[in-house]
């Protein structure tokens, strides 16, 4: 079975822009998580969907948005960049206990 | 969020055991103790969890304190492939229907 997938794998962007990054969740699971991981530092929890509804939010400004398709994958969306939104984006999945992590997506905002 | 306190870093030799600890004084009756890991240019990995009594997978061994205020990741016999960063997480279910609150976790280092 394919793991938990993200693209793209590596992005660069301008300040000002924004950016979509994509996920498409292990088969079977209905929860997809996202975090960002700064260099150095451990994961934080952006936002949370069960079955395409929002089931948590972390401390994040409105510049980040993201929602889950019927099929379960997701988006997450980010508006205006900045330059310390330069971050590892992770995305994980869920059936139960236990998340599968995706390889991430290195967003370098310049 | 009750939190967790683990040692910035760890080494050990290579084919030895591994013992990393982690402190959670402030854990409530409820909190499962899940343990992930992460390795070099990749997402955090689901290592083991556990609610009261020891647990065992083909990874490792987790030992948890009788007042369960600590606990113990156990890996027999490590390799160099287990060099990553450990994290020691409370969550209040058992299900994946909660978000993972990762502190800065324990960087261990095999040596050959």
């Amino acid at each position: 079975d394919a793991g938990v997938t993200q693209s793209p794998t590596h992005l660069i962007k301008t300040r000002g822009q924004h950016v979509t990054l994509r996920c498409s969740p292990i088969s079977g699971h209905k929860s997809v998580s996202w975090y960002q991981q700064v260099l150095g530092q451990g994961p934080q929890f952006i936002f949370q969907y069960y079955e395409k509804e929002e089931r948590g939010r972390g401390n994040f400004p409105d510049r980040f948005s993201a929602r889950q398709f019927p099929n379960y994958s997701s988006e997450l969306n980010v508006n205006a960049l900045l330059l310390g939104d330069s971050a590892l984006y992770l995305c994980a999945s869920s059936l139960g206990a236990g998340y599968t992590f995706g390889s991430g997506t290195r967003l370098t905002v310049v | 969020d009750a939190k967790t306190t683990q040692p910035n870093s760890m080494e050990s030799n290579e084919e030895e055991p591994v013992h990393l600890p982690c402190n959670h004084s402030t854990i409530s009756g409820t909190d499962y103790i899940h343990w992930y890991r992460q390795l070099p240019s990749q997402g955090p990995e689901y290592v083991i969890h556990g609610l009261t009594s020891n647990v065992n997978n083909r990874m490792a061994s987790l030992a948890i304190a009788e007042d369960r205020k600590s606990s113990t990741l156990i890996l027999h016999r490590a390799t160099l492939r287990d060099a990553a960063v450990y994290y020691c997480i409370l969550m209040r279910s058992n299900f994946g229907n909660e978000k993972l609150t990762f502190g800065t976790g324990t960087r261990l280092t095999i040596i050959p």
